[in-house]
């Protein structure tokens, strides 16, 4: 496609329900990335995708939070059991990968996440 | 550990005037990227520049300019004669070169208005 795709745009949620974020990356895009925008503490990196492997996860906040790509190509993060804190929007991100050369990572709208 | 920090937490000016966004990092990598995104109130970041550690050449893009030195370890980004369409967050960010991969530490933003 054009661009990252995520989607829900928005997604609001009782406490204690479980949520999966879908993220589309640009065609040819091997490497994936996860954010997360909250007011409090800005933006903050989740977890990194090159093809299928997750080779950094370390920002994933508890284990209540998993994220798995398939194909190479669509990832899925899901939250399980959902806490209010957990409120945000959440951001993907894909880029070409080759070797030592770091491309530019490019952004998706953001899936608005509310917890009531 | 890498941080960066983007002191001005929102500034105002009226069409036309030139404005200066500071961003100041750091960093114990001897190489690395230096980022400046875009994101206006429809919520995508847009990448605007990346640059390496290597390179200490001053940048300009249109009305969009930007100030990396080394020495104080600032990559600052000037608009000239700015826009109402300019009226977004900008934020710098920071990544390691050597890793293979781009996970990006964001500053703050700095919210910007643009009035008519």
């Amino acid at each position: 496609g054009a661009g990252v795709s995520q989607s829900p745009s928005n997604k609001v949620t009782e406490k204690g329900k479980d949520v999966e974020l879908r993220c589309d990356p640009i065609s040819g895009h091997t490497a994936l990335y996860w954010y997360r925008q909250s007011l409090g503490q800005g933006l903050e990196f989740l977890i990194y995708f090159q093809g299928n492997s997750a080779p950094d996860k370390s920002g994933l906040p508890s284990d209540r939070f998993s994220a798995e790509r398939t194909g190479g190509s669509v990832s899925t993060l899901t939250i399980q059991r959902t806490q209010q804190e957990d409120s945000a929007v959440y951001l993907c991100a894909s880029s070409l990968y080759s070797g030592n050369s770091n491309q530019p990572q490019h952004f998706g709208d953001g899936t608005r996440l509310s917890i009531l | 550990a890498q941080k960066v920090t983007q002191a001005q937490t929102e500034i105002s000016v009226v069409e036309k005037e030139d404005v200066t966004l500071d961003c100041v990092y750091e960093t114990r990598d001897t190489t690395y990227y230096l980022f400046w995104y875009k994101q206006p109130p429809s919520g995508e970041l847009v990448f605007l520049i990346r640059r390496n550690s290597f390179d200490e050449q001053n940048e300009i893009s249109g009305r969009y300019s930007w100030n990396f030195q080394k020495s104080t370890s600032s990559f600052n980004f000037t608009i000239t004669a700015s826009q109402v369409v300019d009226s977004a967050v900008y934020f710098c960010a920071l990544s390691h070169m050597n890793t293979g991969f781009q996970k990006l530490v964001f500053g703050t933003g700095t919210r910007l208005l643009v009035s008519p």
